[in-house]
């Protein structure tokens, strides 16, 4: 399974592009990167995937290196409520569950 | 729409006695997942199903955890003879199954946390 790595915290101040990175560098060929981010006492939410094309819908962006050995995802414009862990995931294979790593704890300050 | 909700959302309970906890997927979606997460820990993988049958139960951490699904739909997840490691908050999520393998994503609902004294 493709391991990922990823700092374990970062600051942004709000209003700035939060640009949180990952490194995947074993990922196989039809692995998929997603993220996920954890607000304080809920759920995990999805953001974004991709497999090797960039990717941008209306929560961030997914820059993905042309050799998928690491990933960037970009808050454009980060606010208060983007304070979370956010989660940098390699999906296993043909498995169906995904293992989460313990993700970068980003807080965005005023 | 509505999303995946979980009972109860808060759960105290004796070592030693059983807990069962709800969940409730995405209409719709027929794979559905079991994690647990510690205080200030990562998620954790326990069990994944597709439809009503588990293909995946690697990560229950003991026979005394338990989980079944009924009518493609509620899923019940059961410790029985609880311990205080056992305390977490439990997560379930769901996601459209595997005609569409290669990319989807899981929803999670709130999670219940249970606390064992």
């Amino acid at each position: 399974d493709a391991k990922t790595t990823q700092p374990t915290s970062m600051d942004c101040a709000e209003g700035r592009a939060a640009n949180l990175p990952c490194n995947h560098s074993t990922i196989s060929g039809n692995e998929y990167v997603y993220w996920y981010r954890q607000i304080h006492s809920q759920g995990p939410q999805y953001i974004i995937h991709g497999l090797k094309n960039n990717e941008t819908n209306e929560m961030a962006s997914l820059i993905i290196t042309e050799d998928r050995k690491s990933s960037t995802l970009i808050l454009p414009h980060a606010t208060l409520r983007d304070t979370a862990v956010y989660y940098c995931i390699v999906r296993v294979g043909y498995g169906q569950n995904f293992v989460f790593g313990p993700g970068t704890r980003l807080s965005v300050l005023p | 729409g509505a999303g995946v909700s979980q009972s109860p959302s808060n759960k105290v309970t004796e070592k030693g006695k059983d807990v069962e906890l709800r969940c409730d997927p995405i209409s719709g979606h027929t794979a559905l997942y079991w994690y647990r997460q510690s205080l200030g820990q990562g998620l954790e993988f326990l069990i994944y199903f597709q439809g009503n049958s588990a293909p995946d139960k690697s990560g229950l951490p003991s026979d005394r955890f338990s989980a079944e699904r009924t009518g493609g739909s509620v899923s019940t997840l059961t410790i029985q003879r609880t311990q205080q490691e056992d305390s977490a908050v439990y997560l379930c999520a769901s996601s459209l199954g595997p005609r569409t393998i290669y990319s989807y994503e899981q929803y999670f609902g709130p999670g219940t946390r249970l606390t064992v004294t």
